[in-house]
């Protein structure tokens, strides 16, 4: 159990639709960090949020985007879906000064 | 170009032997690595650590091991056990101060009862 959930755990959406993933961060985390899990690849990293400003991105197009509020969840919105968005999306918090990531359970999407 | 390679995709090893799971990176700046188990339908949870100050770091039954000049580091499981049976994902990070993590494509161990 790590504090972290995220929801919804499983969802299906058509090309071309928008979706907005959830994530509530474990007590006390204020840096949240989203990564796109492909099958048999390890997690890639999308965005990084710190204290509601994102603070790093990865190699992900514009139409992936994210905010952080201010009880420190946040939610990650991925526009124009595309068949190779079908993917794991897990939301990690930490706290900067530990370097220690906690992982939610993950929100399996699959596009079609 | 994969930064951080765990170049052994599955590993088998008997109950109560030691279990080796190695990781590969490229990038100097790597100052932090982790080691994260996945079960299936659960999101990675957090092994054990080890900043680049250090060369051993010992929890329980695990210890990872880092090699800076050959860019390597290895995690040991002694004994190994059934439930240690997981998909492991060796991670980095540094240089940026964004503390995202790099992570290998895992090594999904099977501990044979």
């Amino acid at each position: 159990e790590t504090g972290v959930t995220q929801s919804p755990t499983h969802l299906i959406k058509t090309r071309g639709q928008q979706v907005t993933l959830r994530c509530s961060s474990q007590s006390g985390h204020n840096t949240v960090s989203w990564y796109q899990q492909a099958l048999g690849q390890g997690p890639q990293f999308i965005f990084q949020y710190y204290r509601e400003e994102e603070n790093g991105r990865g190699n992900f197009p514009p139409r992936f985007s994210g905010l952080q509020f201010p009880n420190y969840s946040s939610e990650l919105n991925v526009n124009a879906l595309e068949l190779d968005d079908s993917a794991l999306y897990l939301c990690a918090s930490s706290l900067p000064e530990t370097g220690k990531a906690f992982f939610g359970q993950g929100t399996r999407l699959t596009v079609v | 170009d994969q930064q951080v390679k765990q170049n052994s995709p599955s590993l088998s090893v008997q109950e109560g032997r030691i279990s080796i799971l190695n990781c590969d990176y490229t990038n100097s700046m790597f100052d932090y690595f982790l080691w994260y188990k996945k079960y299936p339908a659960e999101g990675p949870t957090f092994l054990i650590s080890i900043s680049s100050i250090k060369d051993k770091n010992e929890d329980g039954r695990f210890t990872v091991f880092l090699n800076k000049s050959a860019k390597h580091l290895s995690l040991h499981i002694v004994p190994s056990q059934p439930g240690d049976s997981a998909v492991y994902f060796c991670a980095a990070s540094g240089g940026s101060g964004t503390y995202k993590y790099i992570f290998g494509t895992g090594t999904r161990l099977k501990v044979l009862a």
